[in-house]
């Protein structure tokens, strides 16, 4: 059971464009979405991440756009950069702040930026 | 620095073989975790634990078995390979506390032949 659907599996943008990446979760008692960029050959690393009481989260070139009644989130690049080639993760979990904090991840999207 | 390894970083073994993966951190995090990635699927929990002696299992546990007698470790133990386990493997830990981010580990890339 996908509990956290993402798309598009892989996206190609050129140099100074915009990247957006989709996710859709169906728990509603989800409340923490990460995102995660991952390089080849490395571990996943948390890039940014946002909480239902807000409807978009900046930090430098990436944003989160939420939308709480959809039941979506994504991710926005701007200004898109060859560095930022990488493999994007989107996840979801529950109990924020609590004990506990297991992740459910979407599948990935692995996005190319061409110079 | 605080970080978090695995060993080894890449095993080849046989189908029906023991073999047993090393997570190692020293954020002194309660929470570790083990995840499989494979394309198409992205990152699926194995096994996860919230403390000493504490285990639990995850979304893809059949087949595998982990035990924590520390903080630090999280072995995580594959008791037949498979083919089908051909995959890599990744431990991360996190705060007991106060946040959903967690730190991965480089990752183990393991071939079951």
């Amino acid at each position: 059971q996908q509990q956290v659907k993402q798309s598009p599996q892989s996206l190609i943008v050129q140099k100074g464009g915009i990247s957006i990446i989709n996710c859709a979760y169906e728990n509603t008692a989800f409340d923490y979405f990460p995102w995660y960029q991952q390089f080849p050959g490395k571990g996943p690393a948390l890039l940014i991440a946002i909480r239902p009481d807000v409807s978009e989260k900046k930090e430098g070139r990436f944003t989160i756009s939420f939308n709480k009644s959809a039941k979506q989130f994504s991710l926005h690049i701007m200004d898109s950069q060859p560095g930022d080639s990488a493999t994007y993760f989107c996840a979801a979990s529950k109990g924020y702040g609590g004990a506990t904090n297991k992740l459910i991840f979407g599948t990935g999207t692995l996005l190319a930026v061409q110079p | 620095d605080a970080e978090i390894t695995q060993s080894p970083r890449h095993k080849i073994t046989e189908t029906g073989r023991q073999v047993t993966l090393a997570c190692h951190q020293t954020w002194n995090h309660n929470n570790m975790f083990w995840y499989r990635q494979d394309l198409g699927h992205g990152l699926r929990l194995i096994h996860y634990s919230y403390g000493v002696h504490d285990t639990n299992k995850g979304e893809v546990s059949d087949g595998y078995s982990v035990s924590r007698s520390n903080t630090e470790d999280l072995p995580l133990t594959l008791e037949s390979a498979a083919s089908s386990q051909t995959s890599v493997y990744f431990c991360a830990s996190s705060l007991n506390r106060g946040g959903g981010r967690q730190y991965f580990g480089p990752g183990t890339r393991l071939t079951v032949t």
